[in-house]
């Protein structure tokens, strides 16, 4: 059975911790997402990554960070450097543009993360 | 930069209507373009994908059309049902800007029985 998996689905976080969430894909997939939404508002991008070993930052990257040592995870850290990091977390992946194809992107059921 | 826009951001209709979701964006070079559902508190769902080369996609009670010329994508739903009620997203893939995927805010949809 395909699919993302991310962990936990709840997460509680006090202020100056850093945390980590995590994202699994047995989709065979190159190319992992992370994306941030607030209430009311559209997916943002934190990170992504095209291939192993290999990340960028995408459009609100301060405060997070993020590693790719396997193809099948990217996991993402929540540091304490984030002002306010209260919000929905999903993660997604997709084939690169380079295979061709269709290029679907699909999603994880997300992570709520509060701050204390 | 690329921006996606969403009309409306929210619809109320009642049970059985035909109804039509607006996606606009602004840089034409996109690789291809998706429609998402997503539920309260869940992730996403993808409903269809639409290539750069097509004009349009169909699955079931759902039609998306695509005019990159004018940076527009309609999602058509015919004969809505109260279990259709979510928010629906528009997503581009680009060719440019690491070659990612940009979103737009969602369309709020309320199916009234």
């Amino acid at each position: 059975d395909g699919g993302i998996t991310q962990s936990p689905k709840y997460l509680f976080r006090k202020e100056g911790q850093n945390v980590t969430l995590s994202c699994e894909q047995n989709l065979n997939h190159d190319a992992m997402y992370w994306y941030r939404q607030d209430p009311g508002q559209g997916l943002r991008l934190i990170y992504y990554s095209q291939i192993v070993n290999d990340f960028q930052k995408g459009d609100i990257a301060e405060g997070y960070s993020v590693s790719r040592e396997k193809k099948e995870s990217f996991p993402l850290t929540v540091t304490s450097a984030q002002k306010n990091p209260t919000a929905f977390y999903l993660c997604a992946s997709s084939m690169g543009l380079l295979a061709g194809g269709y290029n679907e992107q699909f999603f994880g059921p997300g992570t709520r993360l509060t701050v204390l | 930069k690329q921006e996606v826009t969403q009309i409306p951001a929210a619809l109320s209709v009642p049970e059985g209507e035909n109804l039509v979701l607006n996606c606009s964006f602004t840089d034409s070079a996109i690789y291809n373009l998706q429609w998402f559902r997503q539920d309260p508190g869940k992730g996403l769902t993808s409903l269809l994908l639409i290539q750069s080369s097509q004009r349009e996609q169909t699955s079931g009670r759902l039609n998306a059309s695509l005019d990159k010329s004018s940076g527009r994508s309609t999602l058509y739903i015919a004969a809505s049902q109260p279990g259709d009620s979510a928010t629906y997203l528009c997503a581009v893939r680009q060719w440019n800007y690491g070659q990612n995927f940009v979103f737009g805010p969602g369309t709020r949809l309320s199916v009234l029985p």
